[in-house]
């Protein structure tokens, strides 16, 4: 199985600041790669497919790169509620495996 | 407005079984693969299985192969998952979610809980 190490695992950051969290697959997955936002109680929804394609009714803040092994999402300029839990997910193989997290808090 | 609701959690027996259901309304069912995924209390989310559109294909998480099934029924717009053999470590909120490669949107999910 195709494992996806995210880091960091977590984050402590200031509104207005500009982020960057990683995602490593073991190997090469293309970009088959899509980026979940998940608010504590709530179901994930998803932001970036396809490595960097912003799904339909995401800010523009939200940006995602990368191909074959290395991935990045980037939030540009931080609002309160960008607060959460973000998970990479890779589709190129099965089984579909999911990265470990990276919470994002208030600094 | 395209909706997914589950049901069918609750607290179950290691052994036992447990059949999870998920509504779909506001899209045409029968044209998207459906997919589910759990989360473990505190843990990231873990896919579990898939389908395709028909029910002719199905994909499952080693974990769950012979003691999960996931199916459909196209004229009631609903997704299954039946799971017999249950675990402790079965323990999760279960979200069913449309899609194949990625998921969107996905239900609110429900909690299955498996402890004597």
């Amino acid at each position: 199985a195709i494992q996806l190490t995210q880091s960091p695992s977590s984050l402590s950051a200031s509104v207005g600041d500009r982020v960057t969290i990683t995602c490593r697959a073991s190997q090469g997955i293309s970009s088959a790669l899509a980026w979940y936002q998940q608010k504590p109680g709530k179901a994930p929804k998803l932001l970036i497919y396809d490595a960097s394609s912003l799904e339909s009714g995401v800010p523009s803040r939200f940006s995602g790169s990368g191909s074959g092994t290395d991935f990045t999402l980037t939030i540009s300029s931080l609002q309160p509620e960008d607060f959460a839990t973000y998970s990479c997910q890779q589709f190129n193989s099965y089984p579909i495996t999911f990265g470990q997290g990276t919470r994002l808090e208030i600094k | 407005e395209v909706q997914l609701v589950e049901s069918g959690g609750g607290l179950v027996q290691p052994g036992g079984s447990l059949r999870l259901s998920c509504a779909a309304s506001g899209f045409t069912f029968s044209s998207y693969w459906m997919t589910w995924v759990r989360q473990a209390p505190g843990r990231g989310l873990e896919w579990v299985a898939n389908i395709k559109q028909d029910g002719s294909e199905k994909y499952y998480v080693d974990s769950v192969k012979g003691r999960f099934t996931i199916s459909r029924d196209n004229a009631k717009n609903s997704l299954y998952l039946q799971m017999n053999s249950l675990r402790a470590e079965d323990t999760a909120v279960y979200y069913c979610a449309r899609g194949y490669f990625w998921f969107d949107p996905w239900g609110q999910g429900t909690l299955v809980t498996v402890s004597s």
